[in-house]
């Protein structure tokens, strides 16, 4: 089975700061990766994916995450944050198989 | 987004009574998913489904049944609700990569 670890359970960070939510996932010989966005009271949201090709993606609001495989990572990236980014943020990886798991979040809070 | 229905969305129920979520799918997707998610755990997986009547344990299965006799719905059942399942449900479902999510259910047991 696989797992995934969110470091950071709480990250604050003012308003157009940059910001980086960490995550790891445990070895396999290929995974998908997802960002998840909850707002409150909301279900998840897919906010950006790797599949195969260029580590780097991105999302249309800014969002980019980078996998690296030697670090087994997908941090989750922002260069300028805005208060509508207030939010929690879900790392997930699915393998060969039909399961998904996920970390246990990361809470993001922008401070105006 | 995927048309996933969640019903009810919020419900409270007395210890030991079953408790049925639904989930609707108008999106003829293969698999579908059930999670609970609480404080400090994320969302972790109750039972999944690979097709019609096929279905298969999650992490958190006990104490959780399921049923699918139509691609588009996905039942999660509780036999004898305790305190424990106080929890917000989740369903999804895949048709390839990523997974869709419905709303919740947010279920109290009192």
């Amino acid at each position: 089975a696989q797992s995934v670890t969110q470091l950071d359970s709480q990250v604050p960070v003012f308003e157009e700061a940059p910001v980086e939510l960490r995550c790891n996932y445990s070895s396999s010989v290929s995974v998908y990766l997802f960002w998840y966005v909850q707002y409150p009271n909301q279900g998840l949201q897919l906010l950006l994916k790797y599949l195969s090709g260029s580590t780097l993606v991105e999302s249309i609001n800014g969002f980019e995450a980078e996998f690296n495989k030697s670090q087994t990572s997908f941090h989750l990236r922002k260069p300028s944050v805005h208060i509508s980014d207030t939010a929690e943020y879900f790392c997930a990886v699915r393998g060969t198989g039909n399961q998904f798991y996920f970390g246990t979040g990361t809470s993001l809070t922008v401070i105006p | 987004d995927a048309g996933i229905t969640q019903s009810p969305r919020h419900k409270v129920t007395e210890t030991g009574t079953p408790v049925t979520l639904r989930c609707h799918q108008t999106e003829n997707h293969r698999y579908m998913y059930w999670y609970r998610q609480d404080p400090g755990h994320g969302l972790r997986l109750i039972h999944y489904s690979y097709g019609v009547k096929d279905t298969d344990k999650g992490e958190v299965s006990d104490g959780y049944s399921v049923s699918r006799s139509k691609t588009e719905d996905f039942l999660l059942t509780l036999e004898s609700a305790t305190s424990s399942q106080t929890s917000v449900y989740f369903c999804a479902s895949r048709e390839n990569t990523e997974a869709f999510f419905g709303q919740g259910t947010r279920l109290t047991v009192v």
